[in-house]
């Protein structure tokens, strides 16, 4: 079958560092994509994983393993205004009219001062 | 690049009202994907819209339809309501498909009461 698993919750420190985990299942990976969603808004893009290995941008990293069904992203320097909820989104199925993301439940991160 | 814009944002209804909302996507972007986000549920996809057709579908029953314009601009109407259609609905563009990187709106947060 197809799934997607992240923590419900997490908590971290200002100023530290916080990886959050999703692992995932599906019969035709296409590439993972990462979004943060604040309380009460829409999602946004921060990054997209299509093969092995880290991506960087600025404070904010994501990484792929698809042997394992592993990704994860993560955060430094962490901010307050870095709570939020963190989804994980992964494409299956191969170009055209049979690809479909498939979303996590998301990561609910609280930043304490 | 202004954003994707969705109206109304807040909704209130009763249980066997109907309702529609509207989203209009991008500038270029001609597809208009719309879900459902509940807090036990996480983001569900409802349908894809591109070039004014239904590209793709998820798993909701018939109450839930759309249509796309010629502008790509997108409506969806939720017929019958019932107390478990209470939800953020979130309107997504793309200038490839549904599989690709979304742009979300801001929402439509519909109470039905």
């Amino acid at each position: 079958g197809q799934n997607i698993d992240q923590p419900t919750e997490m908590t971290a420190t200002e100023g530290a560092i916080v990886q959050i985990n999703c692992t995932y299942q599906t019969s035709g990976f296409n590439g993972l994509f990462w979004y943060q969603q604040h309380a009460g808004e829409a999602p946004t893009f921060l990054s997209y994983n299509v093969l092995d290995g880290l991506e960087e941008k600025g404070r904010f990293s994501s990484f792929l393993s698809r042997s394992k069904g592993y990704s994860y992203l993560l955060l430094k320097e962490l901010q307050m205004k870095d709570s939020a909820s963190y989804l994980c989104a992964v494409r299956d199925g191969l170009a055209g009219n049979n690809r479909k993301l498939i979303w996590g439940l998301g990561t609910s991160l609280a930043v304490n001062p | 690049k202004a954003g994707v814009t969705q109206t109304p944002r807040y909704l209130i209804k009763t249980r066997g009202q109907q309702v529609t909302l509207s989203c209009s996507p991008i500038s270029g972007h001609r597809s208009v994907s719309w879900y459902q986000q509940t807090p036990g549920q996480g983001l569900q996809f409802l349908f894809e819209y591109f070039s004014e057709t239904q590209r793709n579908k998820g798993n909701f029953p018939g109450r839930f339809s759309g249509r796309q314009f010629s502008n790509s601009r997108s409506e969806m109407n939720v017929s019958t309501l019932e107390l478990g259609d209470s939800a953020l609905y979130l309107c997504a563009s793309s200038f490839q498909g549904f599989a690709d990187t979304q742009y979300f709106g801001p929402g439509t947060r519909l109470t039905v009461l």
